[in-house]
């Protein structure tokens, strides 16, 4: 079945790097994302990996993907206060072509001045 | 670019009235938007996929006749809640679809609509 999991939160010091992790069960999903929501608003893309990809690094952004184990993981370095937020991992369930995404419930990312 | 927006950000209103929330493509066409539901503290749960020219497909345990979508054009969604009660309070977020955008296919999503019924 369908079903994206991750810890529900995380605390971290500013300036330290945060790892917020997730496994997903469909191996045929293509891409794999992490989405940021902040307080009261909708969903900002980070950053997505192709599944055929170990790694992805945008900025302080690493997107590391075990696709073996169907593990994903987001590292955010130099953690900053404007980084507290909800962080979503979401899946393609439905392989190359399928716009449908299913999300894990969310990690919420505390940061600590 | 691939901005998405939503209006109204917050509405209130009694219970068995209808509101009305659009989402808008602002630099792109999506021939496809979804709409989601997100309770406090919950994910997002998708409540049905919006395609241009056609009816939407709802999902399980959606009802349709209280949820009217309309995808006129491609730029333009809306979510009709209708006879809204208090238990239809909650976060609605749309999403479009940006063919051919980073991770191909990719959904951007909306501010979301905070809907609360007295």
């Amino acid at each position: 079945g369908e079903d994206v999991e991750q810890s529900l939160f995380l605390s971290v010091r500013e300036g330290d790097s945060s790892v917020i992790n997730c496994t997903y069960t469909d191996s045929s999903s293509t891409y794999l994302y992490w989405y940021k929501q902040e307080p009261g608003a909708g969903l900002q893309l980070l950053t997505y990996i192709f599944s055929n990809m170990d790694m992805k690094q945008d900025q302080r952004l690493t997107v590391l993907l075990n696709k073996k184990d169907k593990h994903l993981s987001l590292r955010i370095a130099d953690t900053q206060t404007g980084d507290s937020a909800i962080y979503f991992c979401a899946e393609t369930p439905g392989g190359a072509g399928s716009y449908q995404l299913t999300f894990g419930k969310g990690t919420k990312l505390s940061v600590i001045p | 670019g691939a901005v998405v927006s939503q209006h109204p950000s917050w509405v209130i209103c009694k219970s068995g009235t209808s509101v009305k929330i659009e989402c808008r493509s602002l630099d792109f066409q999506a021939t496809t938007m979804f709409w989601y539901r997100q309770f406090p503290k919950q994910s997002l749960m998708l409540m049905a996929t919006s395609n241009e020219g056609s009816k939407a497909t709802y999902e399980q345990g959606v009802e349709k006749d209280k949820f009217l979508i309309n995808h006129a054009s491609l730029t333009l969604s809306t979510l009709t809640v209708t006879s809204a009660h208090p238990e239809d309070s909650s976060f609605y977020i749309c999403s479009a679809v940006l063919a051919g955008g980073p991770g191909t296919d990719t959904q951007y999503f909306g501010p979301g609509t905070r809907l609360t019924v007295l």
